[in-house]
Parts: C-alpha cells; structure tokens; sequence
C-alpha cells in the first residue's frame, strides 16, 4: 500500500490564486520531500523537510509538517500557468528508499 | 554538470520480445533507484542499488524483470517476454546517499508493449 496519500488528486485554480496540497502517511519518518512531474516523465525535487521541523520555505513554496497527524501540505502561492504538473509527497518510512504517493494534478488556468 | 540520462527515450515492442533499458546515474552518486509509473498513477518502487551492497528487489513485480549495475555506475532494467501490462515509463534516480535523500531523476523510458 502506499505510503503517502496525496488530497485533493487534481486542483484547478486561476492564476494567481494560492494552490494548496496536502499529503498523509501513515508510519514514523525522518524526512518528506515534495517533487513536481511535467508531462509524466522525469521528477524534480522542490524541498525536503525533516522530522523536527515543522515548516519550510523555497521561493513561492511553503512546506508545513505535521508529525503527530502524519501529515503535511504545499502551498504554491501566487500561481502561475508554468505551475501546471503533477506533485508528489515522498516518505522514507524505512530510513532507506522513498516511497511516493499518487500525486495531485494541479492546473493553472489563465 | 550532467543529470541522469536515460535511454532509449521511447521503445515499442511486440509482446513477448526482451527490451534492456538503460540509466546513466549523476557521477559520484552511489545510489541507483529504478520505478515503473503507469499512465496517470504514482511511482512504483521496482530496485534500487547501493554501492556494492546486495541490490534492494522487493519491488520486482514478476521474475521476467532484472536489473543489474556495472561497475557501480550505468544501470540495465531488462524485461524479458514483454506483456502488455509492461506498458508504462520506466523512471531511473541517483543519490549521493539512500537515506532518505534528494534523488534525482532521468527523463524517463516510455515502453509500449503491443
């Protein structure tokens, strides 16, 4: 079963608007990362916040972790039409390799 | 500097041929992973290496698929007596560590099995 579940599966937003996503997991980790999918092929990482931390910022991208609800969510703000992708929450519920959720198929609509 | 290269970018083949797929990792990375993403799904854990450790396989959904790394750098996903249900891009990631750290990935492989 996957680790990471991803809410909602696909967001369609106006530009400009905030965009947010959330992802839950369900064992104890030491990191989450978020990475974004254009086109359905190679992933690129955005951030990686670990355990003890609660949030994190990158440019347009706020992070929050939540370890005792097992859950955490990514905020685009002010959106933009290159937004448009597919995003990923990944654990490593093992300390090893990751393991990634469904995905969140955001739009950015002009 | 160079990311992680994968090749071919695309591949069709008949049902029941063998197709290797190849993934040049980032140098100096010691970690190799190797996931399946079928058409609008998320990614599918297939193997990973590690150095010169035993590769990691639990993910290998059937005993036609293998993997191998040569010399601790280029990678080869063979898939023999390919099935339609093999239809999918194959996606190859390196890391400096496998603990729990940034991977970095290649275009990808789009295999259609007709």
């Amino acid at each position: 079963s996957q680790q990471g579940e991803e809410d909602p599966q696909a967001l369609s937003i106006q530009e400009g608007e905030n965009a947010t996503m959330n992802c839950s997991y369900k064992t104890s980790i030491n990191n989450l990362q978020w990475y974004r999918q254009n086109s359905g092929r190679g992933l690129v990482h955005l951030i990686l916040i670990r355990s003890n931390e609660r949030e994190k910022h990158s440019g347009r991208l706020r992070v929050t972790l939540d370890t005792s609800k097992k859950s955490s969510s990514l905020l685009i703000t002010a959106s933009r039409a290159a937004d448009t992708a597919s995003y990923f929450c990944a654990t490593d519920p093992a300390g090893q390799k990751l393991v990634f959720g469904q995905g969140t198929r955001l739009t950015i609509n002009p | 500097g160079a990311g992680v290269s994968q090749s071919p970018s695309n591949k069709v083949t008949e049902k029941g041929k063998d197709v290797e797929l190849r993934c040049d990792p980032i140098s100096g990375h010691t970690a190799l992973y190797w996931y399946r993403q079928s058409l609008g799904q998320g990614l599918e854990f297939l193997i990973y290496f590690q150095g010169n450790s035993a590769p990691d396989k639990s993910g290998l959904p059937s005993d036609r698929f293998s993997a191998e790394r040569t010399g601790g750098s280029v990678s080869t996903l063979t898939i023999q007596r390919t099935q339609q249900e093999d239809s999918a891009v194959y996606l190859c990631a390196s890391s400096f560590t496998t603990f729990g750290g940034e991977q970095y990935f290649g275009p990808g492989t789009r295999l259609t099995v007709t």
